[in-house]
């Protein structure tokens, strides 16, 4: 299994560009998530979902959208780049609550919006 | 009330030294509290958690100290190695509450093991 994988790893964008952070799971996990990781900050949950076609906000989703269409995949969105959307992003999965909850990350993307 | 405070931000250990980590957190909801740790370039993965009905876990060198009174918990690494030198974030959850099994994080601590 690969467990989550992301693309790309890194990428640079124009201020008010727009682009799509890809995120695939073999693990038939029913819950995904977004965070987004600053120096200092930690991880601040932007969306997650609890199955296809299900998505829910978390702390800080302004500026991005998701959505989930099939059990593997969970694209965030960033519509009109912005300064303050240069982060590591990491995309996880679970099975889901209680017992299960333990998270798996992927290996992150980093933005850099200039 | 959803935030988990975590210090320090950075700690530098001798090889063979005892890492500690704290976490403070306020909602009394939490009922999952992990430890996640993050070697540069790589997402963070689960090392060791804890239910708050339990004052210590220990797994190998690394335990997990709750202290539920205070609302705060620990991480403690003994015999530091080189090879520990990561980040450690800890997290809250309320994972049977139907939260869609969201992690609240710390800040993280960058952990440095010198030879």
């Amino acid at each position: 299994n690969a467990g989550v994988t992301q693309t790309p790893k890194f990428r640079i964008l124009k201020i008010g560009q727009s682009m799509t952070l890809q995120c695939t799971q073999d693990m038939n996990h029913n819950y995904m998530y977004w965070y987004r990781q600053d120096p200092g900050m930690g991880l601040k949950l932007i969306y997650y979902s609890v199955g296809a076609g299900i998505t829910d906000k978390g702390e800080v989703p302004n500026g991005y959208n998701v959505s989930r269409s099939t059990t593997e995949d969970f694209p965030l969105r960033l519509e009109l780049a912005a300064p303050s959307q240069t982060s590591v992003y990491f995309c996880a999965s679970s099975r889901g609550q209680g017992v299960f909850n333990e998270q798996f990350f992927g290996p992150g993307t980093r933005l850099t919006v200039l | 009330q959803q935030q988990v405070k975590q210090s320090p931000q950075s700690l530098i250990v001798q090889k063979g030294g005892i890492s500690i980590i704290n976490c403070a957190y306020e909602n009394t909801a939490f009922d999952y509290f992990p430890w996640y740790q993050q070697f540069p370039g790589k997402g963070p993965a689960l090392l060791i958690a804890i239910r708050p009905d339990v004052s210590e876990k220990k797994e190998g060198r690394f335990t997990i100290s709750f202290n539920k009174s205070a609302k705060q918990f620990s991480l403690h690494i003994m015999d530091s190695q080189p090879g520990d030198s990561a980040t450690y974030f800890c997290a809250a959850s309320m994972r049977w509450r139907n939260q869609g099994g969201k992690l609240i994080f710390g800040q993280g601590t960058e952990l440095s093991v010198k030879p």
